[in-house]
């Protein structure tokens, strides 16, 4: 069955610092995908990105980049430079290429940046 | 465009009432799925829907029904509602199953006295 821990309830930083949210996956599947998901204070879940398990280059989009690892089913996300707007809670989700099964989120890393 | 529309965003019940969630989407999308956020447990799949007319149970589905009419309607029942039942509820929609991103609505915020 498809899993997904993120072990880090609650980080808290300082402005200015670089942070990294874990997220490690568990899936029999050969293809699947996964996602990173933001939800900032006001609730609602913002689309961070999608990676297959095919593509395991590194992505870098601004202050965020992801280090996706399939020897350690890993998908790691690290925030540079962090600013007080990267408040929120972030998801790691997977969904497996074969079944039914929708997304799958891990319980969620609330990181705090504090100026 | 609208994308994953919600309704109420709020909504206190009391125990033993019944009442429905609604969710529509405009973006054509096939698949639709509701979750509920209590703290510290993420989000938890309730029901699923691959296509108009076909559901099916996600994780945790007791004491929820859903059906699919219509591919842009996808509306949660709560049957008696229970204070286990106090949490927030997000709709999604995906153009495929697994291979492209979820879009969410905002959430509804229910509360059972």
């Amino acid at each position: 069955a498809q899993k997904v821990t993120q072990a880090q309830t609650e980080i808290s930083v300082v402005e200015k610092e670089d942070v990294t949210l874990d997220c490690v996956y568990e899936t029999r599947d050969t293809t699947y995908y996964l996602f990173w998901y933001k939800q900032p204070p006001s609730g609602e879940l913002v689309f961070l990105i999608r990676r297959n398990s095919f593509d395991e280059q590194n992505e870098i989009s601004g202050r965020y980049s992801w280090n996706f690892q399939k020897s350690t089913s890993s998908f790691n996300f690290t925030i540079t430079a962090s600013q007080v707007v990267d408040s929120a809670v972030y998801f790691c989700a997977l969904s497996e290429n074969s079944g039914n099964t929708p997304l799958v989120f891990g319980k969620g890393t609330r990181l705090s940046v504090i100026a | 465009n609208a994308g994953v529309t919600q309704t109420p965003k709020f909504q206190v019940l009391k125990t033993g009432q019944s009442m429905t969630l609604q969710c529509a989407q405009d973006m054509n999308h096939e698949y639709m799925s509701w979750y509920r956020q209590d703290p510290g447990m993420g989000l938890r799949l309730i029901h699923y829907s691959v296509g108009a007319g076909i559901t099916d149970q996600g994780e945790v589905p007791n004491g929820y029904n859903v059906s699919r009419s219509t591919t842009e309607d996808f509306p949660l029942r709560l049957l008696s509602a229970a204070p286990s039942q106090t949490s927030v509820y997000f709709c999604a929609s995906s153009r495929d199953r697994s291979n492209t991103e979820a879009f969410f609505g905002q959430g509804t915020r229910l509360t059972v006295v």
